[in-house]
Order: C-alpha cells, then structure tokens, then sequence
C-alpha cells in the first residue's frame, strides 16, 4: 500500500523551530518529488515547498522561504521539513505530499497531517 | 503568481442532482490543473490530474473539463458520500496554488 504517514507535529512558542518527518512506503520514493501543503485551522490549502525526485531542484512559498528548509534522505525513504523563526500564522496541519511523475506538478498520495501550533 | 479563482464557495444541493464548480487561473496554464475532495477531519484526495484525467479509483460521475484559464468540475448524481470541499490547483509553475474550495452541502 502507497503510505505517507508524517511525524513531528507539537506545540511550540513564537520563534522557536521544529522539524516535521514524512516516511513512505509502498513505492520506489527515489522516483517521485515531494512536497509539504498546509492548511490553518478552518482554512484552504497552501502549498508550502517542493523537493524533487533528487534533491536538485527546490521550491519555497513566499510565505516560508529562508525559515523553512525541505530535505529528503532517498536511502531511508523519507523527508523533512525543517522550520525555523516560527510564528503564529505557521499554526496549521502539515500534510506530506507525492507527485505524481508527469511534467508538471500534481499532488496524489497525502499523508493524514502533523499539528503544528504556534502559541506562547 | 498564479491566482486560481474558484466558483462558488458553497453550494447546495440533494441526492441526484448535478453540480459544476468552476476554476479560474489569473494566466494560462494549459491544462494543468487538479481538483481534490477533502472531508471533514481527512486529507484532500486527488480526483482529477491534469484537468480531464480521473484518478484511478474515482467514480465516474466526476468529470473535469477545460484549457488555459477556465477549468470545470462536474459531479452528476450526488451520492451522499460527496457532499465535501473540493479545491482547485494550479501545477503549470511555482509557487503551486490552490483555489479557495467550494463546500458543497446537502440541501
């Protein structure tokens, strides 16, 4: 079965950090680009950084870039997302998400989404 | 940035009906477009990827149409099970966006 289950999620003050892990399975991980999507508490979806199949190629939202930092280790099928300087409007679930291999950029397998809350 | 303006924000509607909820993108971007489902409590799940292509397991009463700007997702015969907020993406460019959803409600 294709699985992405993510990890990491906690309360945390104003300008702390925090990484988020995302571990897969059921499918060769090396092959497709990741992602991290969020979604505030009673909101839409924001797309929140791209990593590809090998690392090379890296995307940030405008809203993250310099804070946050997406990594993959290909040889233990998984991914993280290192996010630093955190604030309030960082408060959301964090889904871990393939692509599917096309040229451009779907989202089919989620995982079920870490909590991060950001509160003093 | 691409802006992704979807149609409605909500709408109601019974067992057996049919709904059409519309996508538009700020620029062209061919048909790279994706519409996903998201139930209370769950992860968004991919319907449609790129604009007209059904996902593998999706019932077929969900359809997807359009090109450049305008994109469609048609949902004919409401089964209980889809009465939920659909998003709209744009995967042509980043930063990737997402429509702001349309819930559809039982009437």
């Amino acid at each position: 079965e294709v699985q992405l289950v993510e990890s990491g999620g906690d309360l945390v003050q104003p300008g702390g950090s925090l990484r988020l892990s995302c571990a897969a399975s059921g499918f060769t991980f090396s092959s497709f680009s990741m992602n991290w999507v969020r979604q505030a508490p009673g909101k839409g979806l924001e797309w929140v950084a791209f990593i590809s199949d090998s690392g090379n190629s890296i995307y940030y939202a405008d809203s993250v870039r310099g804070r946050f930092t997406i990594s993959r280790d290909n040889a233990r099928d998984s991914f993280s997302l290192q996010m630093n300087s955190l604030r309030d409007e960082d408060t959301a679930m964090y889904y871990c998400v393939r692509s599917p291999r096309m040229s451009r950029v779907g989202l089919d397998i989620w995982g079920q989404g870490t909590m991060i809350t950001v509160s003093s | 940035d691409i802006q992704m303006t979807q149609s409605p924000s909500s709408v109601s509607a019974s067992v057996g009906d049919s709904v059409t909820i519309t996508c538009r993108a700020s620029q062209s971007i061919s048909s790279w477009l994706g519409w996903y489902q998201q139930k209370p409590g769950q992860a968004p799940k991919l319907l449609i990827f790129p604009a007209s292509n059904l996902q593998s397991g999706v019932p077929s009463r969900f359809s997807g149409s359009g090109s450049g700007p305008d994109f469609t997702l048609t949902i004919n015969s409401l089964q209980p099970e889809d009465f939920a907020t659909y998003y709209c993406q744009q995967g042509n460019s980043f930063p990737l966006t997402f429509g702001g959803g349309t819930k559809v409600e039982i009437k």
